[in-house]
């Protein structure tokens, strides 16, 4: 069965960077792209952008621009999400998922706090 | 991308039906056949629902069902249980080729 096995929770302080891996498991991992999304504490979901497992080929959220990047390795089936200079707001649970968003991963809190 | 207009609360009596709606432009919504529907219990990953405006994946309840009219979109849950209670969310492919997911609705059940 498809599956998607995200890190463990980070606390970072403001101005730091995390990298979030998100293992997938049960389908070809190049056929599929993974998609990024996070929940802030209760508030709704928000797409932060995708990349191709096939050809590395990305597409960010404008918002996330310069401060995002998605990696994947294929040797592992793992992406990877790295989010840069981080600020309170970026306080969530990020979240991978397959593609069109068919299959997610349990999800990943990362605290950003002095 | 603004977010997608869902209503903030829906409710139902058991066995009842509701309907949440998700409006949005021609640019999202009205302009692509990739509308999906997530449910999200309390401190899990949401589930996809419905994807394509009425497509059930296999495994979720037929008492789902999706549609589209122009730039709005819909959820019917018919048959209302308990277990429904849940906050639930739109999502739709862009003309930016992103996605954009709804303002989220909690759903209870009476």
């Amino acid at each position: 069965q498809v599956q998607l096995v995200q890190s463990g929770a980070e606390v970072k302080k403001p101005g730091a960077s995390v990298k979030v891996s998100c293992k997938a498991s049960g389908y070809t991992f190049t056929s599929y792209g993974i998609s990024w999304v996070r929940q802030a504490p209760g508030q709704g979901l928000e797409w932060m952008g995708w990349i191709s497992a096939y050809n590395g080929n990305t597409n960010y959220a404008q918002k996330l621009q310069g401060r995002v990047t998605m990696t994947t390795d294929t040797s592992t089936s793992t992406a990877y999400m790295e989010l840069r200079s981080l600020r309170s707001d970026d306080t969530a649970v990020y979240y991978c998922a397959r593609a069109q968003l068919d299959y997610w991963g349990q999800g990943t809190l990362v605290t950003v706090s002095s | 991308q603004s977010a997608l207009t869902q209503p903030a609360s829906v409710s139902g009596s058991p066995g009842q039906s509701i309907t949440i709606s998700c409006t949005g432009t021609s640019s999202d919504v009205g302009g692509y056949n990739y509308v999906s529907w997530y449910q999200q219990h309390p401190g899990k990953a949401p589930k996809l629902m419905i994807y394509e405006v009425s497509n059930r994946p296999s495994g979720v309840s037929n008492r789902f069902s999706g549609s589209k009219s122009g730039n709005t979109a819909s959820l019917t849950i018919s048959g209302l249980q308990a277990e429904d209670e849940a906050d639930y969310y739109c999502s739709s492919y862009t003309s930016s080729s992103n996605y954009v997911f709804g303002t989220g609705t909690k759903v209870t059940v009476l």
